[in-house]
């Protein structure tokens, strides 16, 4: 079967920095992808690993171990409007073959 | 502006009817597939279509149809057949196979009575 773990929940507070954390065991690997969800709405795009090693994005870098099946997200300056849940998906390769972790809620607190 | 829509935002229905959520796409994408997302789960696959008349099953499909006459569109049925139809469904379309960025849709908040 796929599996792909990460935290429930996760508080931090504005300013500082979060990382977040995902492990899996999948059947086959062509990358991994991070979004962010807002409460009832669509997730949106942050990042996509392919090669190990750190991308950085602005505030928003993530990590990938292809050996150790891990990976994380690594928010920096947080602020208020990153409180949001993080969704880890490992794409499998093809168009169906994507499967996401169940989302880490961040709650970013003053 | 290119995107998905989807819409009602909020669908309510009653026990034993069927209800079809739309989903359109201006992005010119081939590939577009339904999620349902429920509390404490990941999203979770109903059915995928790579290309237009064109769709397989995902990882949940049962009480669930849908059909691919044009590009743009993906409409998806869920019919009484489904135990637990309330929950969040989501449409996400992507460019192609070789580098599967999804986009959302906004998502529909379907709750049966």
């Amino acid at each position: 079967g796929q599996n792909i773990d990460q935290p429930t929940e996760m508080t931090a507070t504005e300013g500082a920095i979060v990382q977040i954390n995902c492990t899996y065991q999948t059947s086959g690997f062509n990358g991994l992808f991070w979004y962010q969800q807002h409460a009832g709405e669509a997730p949106t795009f942050l990042s996509y690993n392919v090669l190990d090693g750190l991308e950085e994005k602005g505030r928003f870098s993530s990590f990938l171990s292809r050996s150790k099946g891990y990976s994380y997200l690594l928010l920096k300056e947080l602020q208020m409007k990153d409180s949001a849940s993080y969704l880890c998906a490992v794409w499998r390769g093809g168009y169906q073959k994507v499967t996401f972790g169940i989302g880490t809620k961040l709650q970013v607190i003053p | 502006d290119g995107g998905i829509t989807q819409s009602p935002k909020y669908l309510f229905r009653k026990e034993g009817q069927n209800v079809t959520l739309s989903c359109e796409q201006n992005l010119n994408h081939d590939a577009m597939y339904w999620y349902r997302q429920d509390p404490g789960q990941g999203l979770r696959l109903i059915y995928y279509s790579q290309i237009v008349n064109d769709f397989q099953k995902g990882d949940i499909a049962e009480g669930y149809s849908v059909s691919r006459e044009k590009k743009e569109s993906f409409p998806l049925t869920v019919t009484s057949a489904q135990k637990n139809p309330t929950a969040f469904y989501l449409c996400a379309s992507s460019r192609e196979a070789s580098y599967n960025e999804q986009f959302f849709g906004p998502g529909t908040r379907l709750t049966v009575l």
